[in-house]
């Protein structure tokens, strides 16, 4: 099972709006409605912060949200904050009873 | 307070065998599935295995699967790894991951992870 494709940074600036990226296949994303994204700031554990293509867990601020088309998926971040400078990775279930993850974006806070 | 707390991590010479666990504590441990995931040192995560929570469904990555053995024992609220005949790739941060209570398909509470370095 290759890995999601996503880029491997993005940047913008505090109160702008930025988009990640993630490209599958009909296999993964394309197949199931099961896109998460995870938030991962360093030394830490990852964090859930979108499940089920475009749903928000508890706590989680409404300036992430989600969205998928064919066999891409996007996580969109609003109004930007510095604590939002993290790594984000896509996941998706697969038609392997699997899982797969992108290889990961680093999201920079200018 | 959800908590998964990872154990058993260490140096293991390539070929050798290592045992992981998880404790979980703050939810009632047998009514979720949980994975293993794993990053190696700067790079990505990658799933490793999953079990749902009676044991009877067990799935594991291509790059693994052979080599490792995914367990549970809800009596003693815990997860286990066992990886026999490490290799130098096997070399990361292993986290447990239960699958989300709101959706069968992403993973809601990740420990802290413990870290396997495979070398001799």
């Amino acid at each position: 099972q290759s890995a999601l494709t996503q880029p491997a940074s993005v940047s913008g600036s505090p109160g702008q709006s930025i988009t990640i990226s993630c490209t599958g296949t009909s296999s993964d994303i394309g197949g199931f409605n099961y896109v998460s994204w995870y938030q991962q700031h360093p030394g830490k554990a990852p964090k859930l912060m979108i499940y089920d293509v475009s749903k928000r867990p508890s706590g989680v601020s409404n300036r992430f949200s989600g969205s998928k088309s064919g066999n891409s998926a996007s996580l969109t971040i609003s109004g930007l904050q510095s604590e939002d400078e993290a790594d984000y990775y896509c996941s998706s279930y697969t038609i392997s009873t699997t899982w797969v993850f992108g290889g990961g974006t680093k999201l920079t806070v200018l | 307070e959800v908590q998964l707390v990872e154990s058993g991590g260490g140096l293991v010479q390539p070929g050798g065998s290592l045992r992981l666990s998880c404790a979980a504590s703050g939810f009632t441990f047998s009514n979720n599935n949980v994975n293993w995931v794993r990053q190696a040192p700067g790079k990505g995560l990658e799933w490793v295995a999953y079990i749902n929570t009676i044991g009877t469904a067990i799935y594991y990555a291509d790059s693994v699967r052979g080599r490792f053995t995914i367990s549970r024992d809800n009596a003693e609220n815990s997860l286990y790894l066992q990886m026999n005949s490490v290799r130098a790739e096997d070399t990361a941060v292993y986290y447990c991951a239960r699958v989300s209570s709101s959706s069968g398909w992403s993973f809601d509470y990740w420990g802290q992870g413990t870290l396997v370095t495979v070398s001799s």
